[in-house]
């Protein structure tokens, strides 16, 4: 089956400690992204990657490090200099390039919480 | 920045009632807007899109309209159901200038309940 695939689905992580989310997908899309959601709020954007060994900031992007080195693989760092990395961590992908095609797939998300 | 908002209060509606959401924005004008559905715990799923230059879009029992004047989206479900019970996130589209990809905002969701 095609689709994007994150682990773990919880996180505990105490404080002044890194912590790497883990985004797959097998839908040969190009383009990748990460986005965190705070209770009753919508998704915000934290990196996004276009092409492999190439991403961007997004809007709220301190305190985040990303990766990619292979097309299938994205994944997120919370380092210890976020100020309140609890939250639901949401990895994205789209095929991009493609006229009319723009939807994002989503992933089930990680639940982070700080101790 | 560009801004979008959606009723924060949850929407209660009886089963076989339409509801109707609405998405404001503001400092953009988009070429595209998009619609998902999320349910508690998961990722958002991708409903419907919609171009500036169209008024309308539908899909089954939903509908989102386009109002680039007023800034506005509407999204309706029709002849709703308890599974169309979740919460309904409306997002602006932007390209990106290299190769793939598009910038989405998303707004804060409006919960929908639809009682039996």
């Amino acid at each position: 089956d095609g689709g994007i695939t994150q682990s773990p689905k919880y996180l505990f992580r105490k404080e002044g400690q890194n912590v790497t989310l883990s985004c797959e997908q097998n839908l040969n899309h190009d383009a990748m992204y990460w986005y965190r959601q705070d209770p009753g709020q919508g998704l915000r954007l934290i990196y996004y990657s276009q092409i492999v060994n190439d991403f961007q900031k997004g809007d709220i992007a301190e305190g985040y490090s990303v990766s990619r080195e292979k097309k299938e693989s994205f994944p997120l760092t919370v380092t210890s200099a976020q100020k309140n990395p609890t939250a639901f961590y949401l990895c994205a992908s789209s095929i991009g390039g493609l006229a009319g095609v723009r939807e994002q797939f989503f992933g089930p998300g990680t639940r982070l919480t700080v101790l | 920045s560009q801004k979008i908002e959606q009723n924060s209060e949850a929407l209660n509606i009886q089963e076989g009632k339409t509801a109707t959401l609405t998405c404001n924005y503001t400092n953009y004008s988009p070429a595209y807007l998009q619609w998902y559905r999320q349910d508690p715990g998961r990722g958002p799923v991708f409903l419907l899109l919609i171009r500036e230059n169209e008024k309308e879009k539908r899909k089954e029992r939903l509908k989102v309209t386009f109002d680039t004047t007023l800034k506005q989206s509407l999204f309706h479900i029709t002849a709703s159901q308890p599974a169309d019970s979740a919460t309904y996130l409306c997002a602006l589209d932007v390209p990106l200038i290299k190769a793939a990809g598009n910038k989405l905002t998303f707004g804060g969701g409006t919960r929908v309940l639809v009682k039996p």
